[in-house]
């Protein structure tokens, strides 16, 4: 079946404990990004990826590192959380960046 | 920067009313998608329109892209109660290059 993964899905952390919240897809996609969707601000997003090896910044990147070392994996690195990074997380890919995106299911992150 | 306003943000209507959602920007789009996402999930593809006038229909769903590309909006005949969730236009740039452009959303809530 293709899909994209994230995990994980619920996390519950303290300010300044660094976290990886992992992406994975199947289906071969270039192009593969990060987004934070919040009440009212719809989705922004974080950082992009056009290829292995290719990143770059998107909306909102302050406070985040990516990095795409193999074509279906392409984690989000929070290294020193705080609380305004509270948020819903969506981790997308597709053929194109312009065309369909896959989402995966989100990844609700609290930072205390 | 392109920008896409969606509008209501927020409907609440009993099942079997008719509504539409709105989705404007002041750029011209090279194509408009719609994306439905409910609670607990990502954002799943409805429906794309390239053409400038296009009328797309999805059993109860009609989507149309305005003529000048620079709108599209979302018409629901006879709401059910499985039409409850968040909908998401975004926006391909005039060119078919560059990232999606996202609306902040719309959320339905279809009352039984």
């Amino acid at each position: 079946e293709a899909q994209v993964t994230q995990n994980p899905r619920y996390l519950i952390t303290v300010t300044g404990k660094k976290l990886t919240v992992t992406c994975s897809q199947n289906m071969n996609h270039e192009y593969m990004s990060w987004y934070r969707q919040d009440p009212g601000l719809g989705l922004r997003q974080i950082y992009y990826s056009m290829n292995v090896e290719v990143t770059d910044k998107g909306d909102v990147p302050e406070g985040y590192k990516v990095s795409r070392k193999e074509k279906r994996n392409f984690p989000l690195i929070l290294e020193s959380p705080s609380p305004n990074q509270t948020s819903l997380y969506f981790c997308a890919s597709s053929s194109a960046e312009w065309n369909e995106q896959f989402f995966g299911p989100g990844t609700r992150l609290t930072v205390l | 920067t392109q920008l896409l306003e969606q509008s209501p943000q927020f409907l609440s209507i009993q099942e079997g009313e008719n509504l539409t959602v709105y989705c404007n920007s002041s750029s011209v789009f090279s194509s408009l998608q719609w994306y439905r996402q409910e609670p607990g999930e990502g954002p799943v593809l409805l429906v794309t329109v390239v053409t400038g006038g296009e009328v797309k229909k999805l059993k109860r769903l009609t989507f149309q892209f305005g003529d000048a590309r620079k709108d599209s909006s979302l018409h629901i005949t006879a709401a059910q109660t499985g039409d409850t969730g968040l909908y998401l236009c975004a926006g391909a740039g005039s060119s078919n290059t560059g990232k999606l452009i996202f609306g902040q959303g719309t959320t339905l809530q279809v009352k039984p």
